[in-house]
């Protein structure tokens, strides 16, 4: 059962900007680092934002990332078709002996 | 070029064991956290253990806590997960993720394997 929570789904034209939150609480946001992955069907996880707001080398500078307080966001503008995909938070949980949450996806769909 | 390489999975009744693998290639294998990742059909992620580059650190998710356990051997740039007394709920896709980091509280996985299927039924 997930910590964080995203919507289950987004959608936007091409060239729009769209917005996925992931909500948290203060033992995984609040104190600790937000990554998201993108999974393009039928592949593995790819490393889209870390730290937070950092991207990887390779990633488009289209995709940000963003976090305040217990919750943070993705931001991708300039929508393309290959953007369709979904769309995962993840960070540390502190509470009881610590683990790993990912939140619990978000699929994207370019109209 | 970075190489993780899964495998052990299969066709398990519940209640045994079964031991997955994840051989690694291409970079300093003992330099970095490594951690195993679940795709339930249909499903979204799941975080199911981690180790530090030194096995020091170790975590579990609370659904495999007592029942799976995670060990690796630098040596032989190997990642393993030998899981004990299986649920159906344990069914799922597993991934080997390299960390980019040593320790683990950090998410940060660079490379992920193409994932071994695991399956509990009867």
């Amino acid at each position: 059962q997930s910590v964080l929570t995203q919507p289950p789904s987004a959608s936007g034209t091409p060239g729009q900007r769209v917005t996925i939150s992931c909500s948290g609480s203060s033992s995984n946001i609040g104190s600790n680092y937000v990554y998201w992955y993108q999974q393009l069907p039928g592949t593995a996880p790819k490393l889209l934002i870390y730290r937070n707001n950092q991207r990887p080398s390779g990633v488009p500078d289209r995709f940000s990332g963003s976090k305040s307080g217990t919750s943070a966001s993705l931001a991708i503008s300039g929508l393309r078709s290959e953007d369709e995909a979904d769309y995962y938070c993840a960070a540390w949980d502190d509470s009881l002996s610590g683990e790993g949450v990912f939140g619990t996806g978000t699929k994207v769909t370019v109209l | 070029e970075v190489q993780l390489v899964e495998s052990g999975g299969g066709l398990v009744q519940p209640g045994r064991s079964l031991r997955l693998s994840c051989a690694a290639s291409g970079f300093t294998f003992d330099d970095y956290a490594m951690h195993w990742v679940r795709q339930a059909p249909g499903k979204g992620l799941e975080w199911v253990s981690g180790i530090s580059w030194n096995s020091g650190s170790i975590g579990y998710a609370d659904s495999v806590k007592g029942r799976f356990t995670i060990s690796r051997d630098n040596a032989k740039n190997s990642l393993y997960l030998q899981m004990n007394s299986l649920r159906a709920e344990d069914t799922a896709l597993y991934y080997c993720a390299k960390d980019r980091e040593r320790w683990l509280q950090l998410l940060d996985f660079d490379y992920w394997g193409q994932g071994t299927l695991v399956t509990v039924s009867s």
